[in-house]
């Protein structure tokens, strides 16, 4: 099993709701991600957080809004998204400084109606 | 401009044969490069990595080759499996003030029974 838990695991949601995701790891790790992953694509870099403080936003729209509460919690919120947004979201973490174990969580499988 | 290029885009291999994917990178910045075995509906589950520091590092049946001179790394899985068919993603990254992680765009591996 995967050491960074993401839920929920499926969301389908319309254009006009608000829903969070949720991301936890245990690993002691500062640093903290958030991609995003289209069908036949390699992970696309959307947010990373490092001792719970936002330090790259990779100019993505502000519908997405991500959070992180302590060092063991990520989370992003979504508000007016489009059907273009449908993708996989995935969590990450890792050590700071060398990336030692950058490890990804299962994702959450959105769709947007 | 694509940091890490990698190859082939897919690859089919008989089981028990050798798979081989290749990566190089441009960045000599980098200072960690892991590889991700990703499952359809899954996120990407970290395989084996290694520093430049290094030029080879072996775990189970799989092994990374690593020229620093020539930019270059690779992944050999060797006696291939059914069940090692998945996308492979290297990557690439570098510490201090960013964190990302470089993808290549991704290798889709058959091993055929």
């Amino acid at each position: 099993d995967t050491e960074v838990t993401q839920t929920p695991k499926h969301l389908v949601m319309g254009m006009t709701n608000k829903k969070s995701l949720k991301c936890e790891q245990h690993m002691g790790h500062r640093a903290m991600y958030w991609y995003k992953q289209k069908a036949k694509k390699p992970p696309e870099l959307m947010f990373v957080y490092s001792y719970e403080k936002l330090s790259i936003n990779e100019s993505v729209p502000s519908r997405f809004s991500p959070e992180c509460p302590n060092s063991s919690l990520l989370n992003l919120h979504l508000h007016a998204l489009q059907p273009e947004d449908s993708a996989l979201y995935l969590c990450a973490s890792s050590q700071l400084q060398l990336g030692q174990g950058y490890t990804f969580g299962s994702g959450t499988r959105l769709t947007v109606v | 401009q694509q940091q890490v290029k990698q190859s082939p885009q897919s690859l089919i291999v008989q089981k028990g044969g050798i798979s081989i994917i290749n990566c190089a990178y441009e960045n000599t910045a980098f200072d960690y490069f892991p590889w991700y075995q990703q499952f359809p509906g899954k996120g990407p589950a970290l395989l084996i990595a290694i520093r430049p520091d290094v030029s080879e590092k072996k775990e189970g049946r799989f092994t990374i080759s690593f020229n620093k001179s020539a930019k270059q790394f690779s992944l050999h899985i060797m006696d291939s499996q059914p069940g090692d068919s998945a996308t492979y993603f290297c990557a690439a990254f570098r510490g201090g003030s960013n964190y990302k992680l470089t993808f290549g765009k991704g290798t889709l591996l058959t091993v055929n029974p």
